[in-house]
């Protein structure tokens, strides 16, 4: 059974940077792309980007040149920095395996404000 | 970037209803879609990929159509467990996106 469990800070002030991880537990670590997505209150799905072992990346455009991802294999981990946030940056924050995304955290909520 | 449009945004049904819910791709995508359910306050879940088939452990009133720009979803009789909010998204090529998503309300 392959779990996922992610964490990072709740809060933020704006312009602050907004950093979360997600560790894997079980099945293959090797063997797929690591996403993460984020869903604004009372809204739709937004995919924010993708990465996977080597660290290879794929991002969305839209947030591209505020998104950090990363990976350390040795510890089965990925994270996620995105900088300069403002409050349009409030959302459930959720990390994910695959393409098809069939594994998800648990979802943190991170509020941005002053 | 590829733009994935549902229709209907909400759609109110009794159980036992037919359920079909449309995307469209504002390019081709071939057949590089899934379908997720979403419940309030819970991580979307897989059902489909690949546009029609089924992910493990999915119900088989399940059932998912189309290639190129439009598919669909279909719910062949409507569970009470089924009254949820549903995702289509495409991962064709370097980029993924999502539709705005279709809520499915008790009539």
């Amino acid at each position: 059974q392959v779990q996922l469990q992610q964490w990072g800070a709740g809060l933020l002030k704006p312009s602050e940077t907004l950093s979360l991880t997600c560790v894997v537990d079980g099945g293959s670590f090797s063997g797929y792309y690591w996403s993460w997505l984020r869903q604004p209150p009372g809204k739709g799905l937004e995919w924010i980007g993708e990465i996977n072992h080597s660290g290879s990346t794929n991002n969305n455009p839209s947030l591209k040149s505020r998104v950090t991802m990363s990976v350390d294999k040795s510890k089965n981990q990925f994270s996620l920095k995105l900088s300069s946030v403002t409050a349009a940056d409030t959302a459930v924050y959720y990390c994910a395996r695959g393409l098809l995304l069939q594994y998800w955290g648990q979802g943190t909520l991170v509020t941005v404000s002053s | 970037d590829i733009q994935m449009t549902q229709s209907p945004s909400t759609l109110s049904a009794s159980v036992g209803d037919r359920v079909t819910i449309t995307c469209r791709a504002s390019q081709s995508i071939s057949t590089w879609l899934a379908w997720y359910q979403q419940k309030s306050g819970k991580a979307p879940k897989l059902l489909i990929y690949k546009a029609s088939n089924l992910e493990d452990g999915v119900p088989s009133r399940f059932s998912g159509s189309g290639s190129g720009t439009e598919f669909t979803l279909t719910i062949s009789s409507l569970q009470p467990d089924d009254f949820a909010t549903y995702y289509c998204q495409q991962y064709s090529g370097y980029s993924r996106s999502f539709g705005q998503g279709t809520k499915v309300e008790i009539k």
